[in-house]
C-alpha cells in the first residue's frame, strides 16, 4: 500500500532483549512516523522523522530509538523490550505539502 | 495529555441511518484535521479531511464539519452501511511541527 514496507510483520520476544523494526518506501516521501496501536489509547505517536537523520520526539517515545540513514528506510529501535511495549506498530508515509499519511500494514511484536 | 480525544469508544446504528462520530481538540495550534478509518489486521487508511480555514467538506456519504470556537468535529456518514463497520479515528496536525495526533478511535457497527 502507498510503497511502504513493514517488517516483520510479527515478532515474539523476551524482556530485555533488543529489537528493531523497519519501514521501508518507495515514495520518496520527506516525512516518516512511527506509531503504535493499544486498545482504549487509540494510535499514539512514537517517533517521527522531517527528513535524512532528522528525528523528533511524539508523545511515548520513551524506551523507543529511531534512526533514518536514507530516505527510504526509518528503523525503530527498542533497546531493551519491555512487555508495556507488546504492540501493534504502524509506520507511515507523508509528502510535504500533503497533510495524508499513508500507513502500512503493520508490525505485531509481543514481549513476553 | 491527551490533545484529541473520541469520547464515545463505540457507536452502533442501523443500515440506511446517519452515524455521526465526534472529535474533541485541546491545541488550536492544529490547522488541518483528518479522519481515518481501519479493519482489523490492516493499517489506517484516510478517509477526508478539513482544513481550520473551512467548517465543512463533503465526499460522497461522508461529510466532516468543524467548529474552531468549540475545537469539535465531527464525521457523518449518511446513508450508514455495513461495510461501514470499522474503527474510526480522528487526527490533527500542526503544520509547524509535522506532528499527526490521533484520538482514541470509535468502534462503529451498522446492523443490516
Amino acid at each position: 500500500d502507498a510503497g511502504i514496507t513493514q517488517s516483520p510483520r510479527h515478532k515474539v520476544t523476551e524482556t530485555g532483549t533488543p529489537v528493531t523494526l523497519r519501514c521501508h518506501q518507495t515514495e520518496n516521501h520527506r516525512y516518516m512516523y512511527w506509531y503504535r496501536q493499544d486498545p482504549g489509547h487509540g494510535l499514539r505517536l512514537i517517533h517521527y522523522s522531517y527528513g535524512v537523520k532528522d528525528t523528533d520526539k511524539g508523545e511515548v517515545s520513551d524506551g523507543y530509538s529511531v534512526s533514518r540513514s536514507k530516505t527510504e528506510d526509518f528503523l525503530l529501535t527498542l533497546e531493551s523490550a519491555t512487555s508495556s511495549q507488546t504492540s501493534v506498530y504502524f509506520c507511515a508515509i507523508r509528502e510535504t505539502g500533503n497533510e495524508k499519511l499513508f500507513f502500512g500494514s503493520g508490525t505485531q511484536l509481543s514481549v513476553l | 495529555d491527551q490533545q484529541v480525544k473520541q469520547n464515545s469508544p463505540s457507536l452502533s446504528v442501523q443500515e440506511g441511518r446517519i452515524s455521526i462520530l465526534n472529535c474533541d481538540y485541546t491545541n488550536s495550534m492544529f490547522d488541518y484535521f483528518l479522519w481515518y478509518k481501519k479493519y482489523p489486521a490492516e493499517g489506517p487508511t484516510f478517509l477526508i479531511s478539513i482544513s481550520s480555514i473551512k467548517d465543512k467538506n463533503e465526499d460522497g456519504r461522508f461529510t466532516v464539519f468543524l467548529n474552531k470556537s468549540a475545537k469539535h468535529l465531527s464525521l457523518h456518514i449518511v446513508p450508514s452501511q455495513p461495510g461501514d463497520s470499522a474503527v474510526y479515528f480522528c487526527a490533527a496536525i500542526s503544520g509547524n511541527t509535522g506532528k499527526l495526533i490521533f484520538g482514541q478511535g470509535t468502534t462503529l457497527q451498522v446492523k443490516p
